[in-house]
Formats: structure tokens, C-alpha cells, sequence
């Protein structure tokens, strides 16, 4: 139980071009989810939470029309990534909170990742 | 505001050695932390948390972690390195009652030597 999916695993992309990332949860409904970006060699930043049927919270220096987030269902996020560009990327991680916290008080659910490049 | 700082972004133990990954850190109000496992070009997965309650926490594949207030630490130890457990280890903190934004350490890479 608790497995979130992303979709791709992974993208290759030309610059200027748009992006987008699924992220769902399969075996739960959840309110919550998070987007985090990870560098090589580096750790998590958060760049989002995104609430279902609301608009998403983007962290300090995020630019939110660029990282553009959809949270349509309780199973489903989108993560677009507009007019990507080489420094754009990156590995998207997103993770899920579950709706009612009965698989874990403030436990995230992640995602296995998409690597995204932009030539 | 909430922090966390892993001593150390490489560790290196021989197989069946003890691991000690260093975690401590920085919270305005009483913190939940976990302890996560990455693999290369996957995502995390959580080997365990503290969130209330008895301050050694056991986790899976034979970890554990010891909540220590006093000294703001929350190391993560294994008695005995398996080959398996070469990976990349985080840190994260989450603040109580807060929508579970978590903020990660830089990561602690451990390698695993027969």
C-alpha cells in the first residue's frame, strides 16, 4: 500500500518546449501533495504544495508561472514545466500525504522520480 | 523556521561495521524527524520517523535512531553494514502541525566496503 507513481520516469526535451509530470497516487486519496526538486549530488527543495481543488503554495523563489501545478483530483498532480530550459534540468520528485493520516501522522508517500533534460 | 545539518556527506564502513550517519537539528517547536533512503534514480523511502513517544525508534532493514532534545540530534545506526545499504540518506524535519512540509538535510552518501 501507500505507492505514489510518476509519469515519465523520464524526458528529454527541447528548449522552449513544455513539459508536463504526473504524479498519482494510487492506492489512497490524498489532499496533500508535494513537488521537490533534486540537483546531482544534492538535496530535496520544495518548490510546491499543492491542495487539491485549490491553487498551489509555491516556496520562496519559485517561479510559479514557470512550474506551473495542477492538483485536479485526490489521486492526481500535474507539474508542468513551461518553456524549459537546460538549467531547468533536473530530477522531480513528488511525494503524497494521505487524505484521512491513517498510514502515518505527517508521513509523505514519494514518488520514484522523473528526470527531466532539456537540449 | 526549521533546519537540518548531516555531519559528514560521505561515509564509509566495511561490511558487518556499525553505521553512524549524523543528523541534528534546528526547530522553534518540538520537531517531527525522519530518516529517508534514496537509491540512485529513485525516490525516497522512508526508514523511519520519530513523532511523539519513546525517543529510540526502531525502522526497517535494521535501523534505528535515537531522539535526543538535549542535544537537538537524531543520528541513524545500524550495528552491522550490509552491501545493500550502499545508498544516499536524508535527514528531514518536519514542523508539529504544520501540512507536512518537510526540509531535508544535504544527504549523507554511505559506501559500503567488504
Amino acid at each position: 500500500g501507500a505507492v505514489v507513481s510518476q509519469h515519465p520516469s523520464w524526458v528529454i526535451c527541447k528548449s522552449g518546449t513544455s513539459v508536463k509530470i504526473e504524479c498519482r497516487s494510487l492506492d489512497f486519496q490524498a489532499t496533500t501533495m508535494f513537488w521537490y526538486r533534486q540537483f546531482p549530488k544534492q538535496s530535496l527543495m520544495l518548490m510546491a504544495t499543492s491542495n487539491e481543488g485549490s491553487k498551489a503554495t509555491y516556496e520562496q523563489g519559485v517561479e510559479k508561472d514557470k512550474f506551473l501545478i495542477n492538483h485536479a483530483s485526490l489521486t492526481l498532480s500535474t507539474l508542468t514545466v513551461t518553456s524549459a530550459h537546460p538549467e531547468d534540468s533536473s530530477f522531480y520528485i513528488c511525494s503524497a500525504r494521505d487524505r484521512r493520516g491513517q498510514r502515518g501522522l505527517y508521513e509523505q508517500y514519494f514518488g520514484p522520480g522523473t528526470r527531466l533534460t532539456v537540449t | 523556521a526549521q533546519s537540518v545539518t548531516q555531519l559528514g556527506s560521505h561515509v564509509s564502513v566495511s561490511e558487518g561495521a556499525l553505521v553512524l550517519l549524523r543528523c541534528n537539528y534546528s526547530s522553534s517547536v518540538p520537531p517531527y524527524l525522519f530518516w529517508y533512503v534514496q537509491y540512485p534514480n529513485q525516490g525516497l523511502q522512508l526508514l523511519l520517523k520519530y513523532t511523539t513517544g519513546a525517543t529510540l525508534v526502531k525502522g526497517i532493514n535494521g535501523f534505528e535512531a535515537e531522539f535526543k532534545k538535549s542535544e537537538t540530534s537524531f543520528h541513524l545506526t545500524k550495528p552491522s553494514a550490509h552491501m545493500s545499504d550502499a545508498a544516499e540518506y536524508f535527514c528531514a524535519v518536519s514542523l508539529t502541525g504544520t501540512a507536512s512540509k518537510l526540509t531535508f538535510g544535504t544527504g549523507t552518501r554511505l559506501q559500503v566496503t567488504l
